[in-house]
């Protein structure tokens, strides 16, 4: 089946640090990958996507690239700040069934000191 | 406010009784899905509507869920008969139809059995 593995929290790290999550795939098919975020009290937000191969999703200084040699959709951000502290799911959808359901992973507890 | 809104936010009962919780998607989207969210877990995908027709079932929906979207519009899932192994966040998402476009989540509904 499809499944996503993310590496295990909590992480702390200190503001200006540079941020690693790692995320890897099982996917029948050709599968489109997802980063949420989920903010303390909010609701999950679409962090970054990208839909194929070596494709490289971005936003808010967090960047990933679909690696499909490595099965793997690793999150970076370059200097972190308080604000980016949060819990981030790694997700995939397969386009052709039809429905695009997201399978997530666990999530990964982010928490900046400053 | 345009975004997904569910109701109620929280919800406690009593094992054995009967819970609804209603979710209202983003006016013009006619996909909704229903995930189910425990603690340190991913969410995990309940039910898909495209419009009003429920298109697809998990394993995870056992025969005391049902959700349904009468019109096309709102959406509300039913549990019967609630067991603590329920408690859970319940999240609602809708999109619009075609390929990759984003599903928006609403802040779920926490529900807590006794």
């Amino acid at each position: 089946g499809n499944s996503v593995t993310q590496m295990e929290g909590p992480v702390t790290l200190s503001e200006e640090a540079f941020l690693t999550i790692n995320c890897t795939y099982t996917a029948t098919g050709y599968p489109s990958l997802f980063w949420y975020v989920q903010y303390p009290g909010e609701g999950l937000q679409l962090l970054l996507k990208a839909t194929k191969a070596d494709d490289k999703g971005s936003n808010k200084g967090f960047e990933a690239t679909y690696r499909k040699e490595t099965t793997s959709f690793h999150l970076e951000k370059g200097s972190v700040q308080v604000s980016d502290s949060a819990v981030y799911f790694c997700a995939l959808t397969l386009l052709n069934f039809g429905n695009e359901k997201l399978t997530f992973g666990t999530g990964t507890r982010l928490t900046i000191i400053p | 406010d345009t975004g997904v809104s569910q109701n109620p936010r929280h919800k406690i009962t009593k094992r054995g009784q009967n819970v609804t919780f209603r979710c209202d998607p983003i006016s013009e989207h006619n996909r909704l899905y229903w995930y189910r969210q425990t603690l340190g877990q991913g969410p995990e995908f309940l039910t898909y509507f495209q419009n009003e027709a429920q298109l697809e079932k998990s394993r995870l929906l056992s025969d005391r869920f049902s959700a349904e979207r009468p019109k096309g519009s709102f959406s509300t899932l039913e549990i019967q008969r609630t067991e603590q192994g329920d408690s859970a966040m319940y999240l609602c998402a809708s999109r619009k139809r075609g390929p990759n476009n984003e599903q928006f989540f609403g802040p779920g509904t926490r529900l807590t059995v006794l």
